[in-house]
Order: C-alpha cells, then sequence, then structure tokens
C-alpha cells in the first residue's frame, strides 16, 4: 500500500511564524500535491511537484512556498503565518510525472494547523 | 479552465436506500474524472475514475458512476447505502480541481 505521511496532525503557530509541514511517501511517486481543504470550498491547489527540484503553482499560491529537494519529501512553508492561512493542509502523491494530474492521488491524512 | 460543482452540500440518506451524488464540470477536452471519499478524520480515498471507454464506471464500495458528455456530468451511485458511508465525497476534473463536497449522512 501507499503511505503518504505528514509530520504532524494538528499544529498551532503564532502570526508570523515560519511554519514548515512535511510530507513524505514511500512508493517512489513522481508527482506531489499541496492542497488546503476549507469547508464549502473543498480543496484548492498550493502547489505541486512533478519531479525533484520542480515545482508549479496551483490556484492559491500566495503566502505559500515548497520545496522538493527529494524525490519522497515535498514541504510546504508558510514564510509569515497569518490567520487566514488557519485551515486543513493535505499532501498527497500520484505516480506519474505529469504536469496535468491525470493519475490517481494518494492522500495524506492532513494536518490540521491554526493560526493565532 | 476547468472546473467542478456539486449541487449539493449535504444529503441524508436512509440506511438501506439508494444513493446519487451529483458532480458537473467544465472542461475543454475529454476529462479524466474522479470520485475520491473523506471519512472522517482521514485523508481522501480514490473511489473510481474516468478516463476513456465504458462510461459507466464500477468502484470500490459497491459505487459507480456514470459519465454523460452531453450533461458535463459523471453522478456517483450507490444501490443500497451503508451507515459506514457516512463521509465527505469529493468529484475531481483532471486530478487537480475538486468540487465542494458533499457531505453523506446516513440515518438508522
Amino acid at each position: 500500500d501507499v503511505k503518504v505521511t505528514q509530520s504532524s496532525r494538528y499544529l498551532v503557530k503564532r502570526t508570523g511564524e515560519k511554519v514548515f509541514l512535511e510530507c513524505v511517501q514511500d512508493m517512489d511517486h513522481e508527482n506531489m500535491f499541496w492542497y488546503r481543504q476549507d469547508p464549502g470550498l473543498g480543496l484548492r491547489l498550493i502547489y505541486f511537484s512533478y519531479d525533484v527540484k520542480m515545482k508549479e503553482k496551483g490556484d492559491i499560491p500566495e503566502g505559500y512556498s515548497v520545496s522538493r529537494e527529494k524525490k519522497e519529501r515535498f514541504s510546504l512553508i508558510l514564510e509569515s503565518a497569518s490567520t487566514n492561512q488557519t485551515s486543513m493542509y493535505l499532501c498527497a502523491s500520484s505516480l506519474l510525472g505529469t504536469r496535468y494530474g491525470t493519475d490517481t492521488q494518494y492522500f495524506g491524512p492532513g494536518t490540521r494547523l491554526t493560526v493565532l | 479552465a476547468q472546473s467542478v460543482t456539486q449541487p449539493d452540500i449535504h444529503i441524508t440518506v436512509s440506511e438501506g436506500a439508494s444513493l446519487e451524488l451529483r458532480c458537473n464540470y467544465s472542461y475543454g477536452a475529454t476529462p479524466y474524472l474522479f470520485w475520491y471519499v473523506q471519512s472522517p478524520g482521514q485523508g481522501l480515498q480514490l473511489l473510481l475514475k474516468y478516463f476513456s471507454g465504458d462510461t459507466l464506471v464500477q468502484g470500490i464500495k459497491g459505487f459507480e458512476a456514470e459519465f454523460k458528455r452531453s450533461q458535463s456530468s459523471f453522478n456517483l451511485r450507490k444501490p443500497s447505502v451503508h451507515w459506514s458511508d457516512a463521509a465527505e465525497y469529493f468529484c475531481a476534473v483532471v486530478g487537480m480541481r475538486f468540487g465542494a463536497g458533499t457531505r453523506l449522512t446516513v440515518k438508522p
């Protein structure tokens, strides 16, 4: 089974802090994704990566950056956390390295981030 | 640009009743369509997907979905709902564009 793990299930941070969310997949998948999930809005894509050190902006990249130094690890960075970034963050991976998201995604359990 | 609409925010059905969850999409070409389920406290899991071929797709847990190009729809169905089906369901197009989700409540 594919396993996607996220470093924390719950996280509480202060406004202005730098926040790192880590995601690791163990199935040698090419693509990795970061979404945020908000009630009534569903999942919105923040960034994705189709190869090591390659990244593309999703629909809502403002206020976020990402890093993919190794194939299995994809980090989401909030440079200066704000209260409107309080949300559930979901990481996913998929086997194929495409830029179009045509492959099945495997999701981690999510990190619920609260910014005070 | 592609988009997905799930018109029903919340649906309640009785256990044993049939279920249909609606999904409408906007996409210029033949779409890749997905249904995912999110159980409480968990990540999303794929139920089924459509790429091409037979427009009636079978998935896990007894779910099926039908692609109708003329209606730009990909509705999810199950003939008899079980209490364990209570969850949130998401439709997605081309994998990265998700709908807002439909929360399913199952009454005993």
